[in-house]
């Protein structure tokens, strides 16, 4: 079975500081689909990143960086010098796997909290 | 104007009472999803449908039903709504052509009394 693992349920950090949210993952496929979503207070689900299973090359968007390791099926997201725009709700979710039905598996999701 | 769309977007009935939230898209996709977020558990599917033809039950589909009235449509039923379904409902669509990536409406938020 497919499962996704946020271990940190809620994070509070103070604006500029460096913050990474962990993302553990459970597949038995060999492709598969990695994913973040921002939720904000306005309850939107925001797409940040897509990471396919064969293609473990971290990747940086401006101040946010997702380190994607297959060997420790982990894809942790790290925001740089945090901002208070940045608290939400952040969303690892996992899709792929026999038939491809496309689902969703989503982690149980981390609140940042980034105070001024 | 947005591609994924959810009406109502704020709803509060009573326990019973059967309600419909629905949803519709602009983008073509053939798949469509219902979730369901709860704080703490993220969200959990509910069902999804591969054209108007194909519906299939996920996760958490006991006291739901789904109808697919046309490839853009996609509607979620409780017929007799209970309090424990008081969540943050999400319809999803996607194009399996593009790796899987959804696409989510703005949520509905579901409060039974």
């Amino acid at each position: 079975a497919q499962k996704v693992t946020q271990a940190q349920t809620e994070i509070s950090v103070v604006e500029k500081e460096d913050v990474t949210l962990d993302c553990v993952y459970e597949t038995r496929d060999t492709t598969y689909y990695l994913f973040w979503y921002k939720q904000p207070p306005s309850g939107e689900l925001v797409f940040l990143i897509r990471r396919n299973s064969f293609d473990e090359q971290n990747e940086i968007s401006g101040r946010y960086s997702w380190n994607f390791q297959k060997s420790t099926s982990s894809f942790n997201f790290t925001i740089t010098a945090s901002q208070v725009v940045d608290s939400a709700v952040y969303f690892c979710a996992l899709s792929g796997g026999s038939g491809n039905t496309g689902k969703l598996i989503f982690g149980q999701g981390t609140t940042l909290q980034v105070k001024p | 104007d947005a591609d994924v769309t959810q009406t109502p977007r704020n709803r509060i009935t009573k326990t019973g009472k059967r309600i419909m939230l629905e949803c519709s898209q602009t983008k073509g996709h053939d798949r469509m999803y219902w979730y369901r977020q709860d704080p703490g558990l993220g969200l959990r599917l509910i069902y999804y449908s591969f054209d108007v033809k194909d519906i299939n039950k996920g996760e958490i589909s006991d006291g739901y039903s789904v109808s697919r009235q046309a490839q853009a449509k996609f509607s979620l039923s409780l017929e007799s709504a209970i309090p424990n379904q008081t969540a943050l409902y999400f319809c999803a669509t996607s194009d399996f052509r593009a790796y899987n990536e959804q696409f989510f409406g703005p949520g509905t938020r579901l409060t039974v009394l």
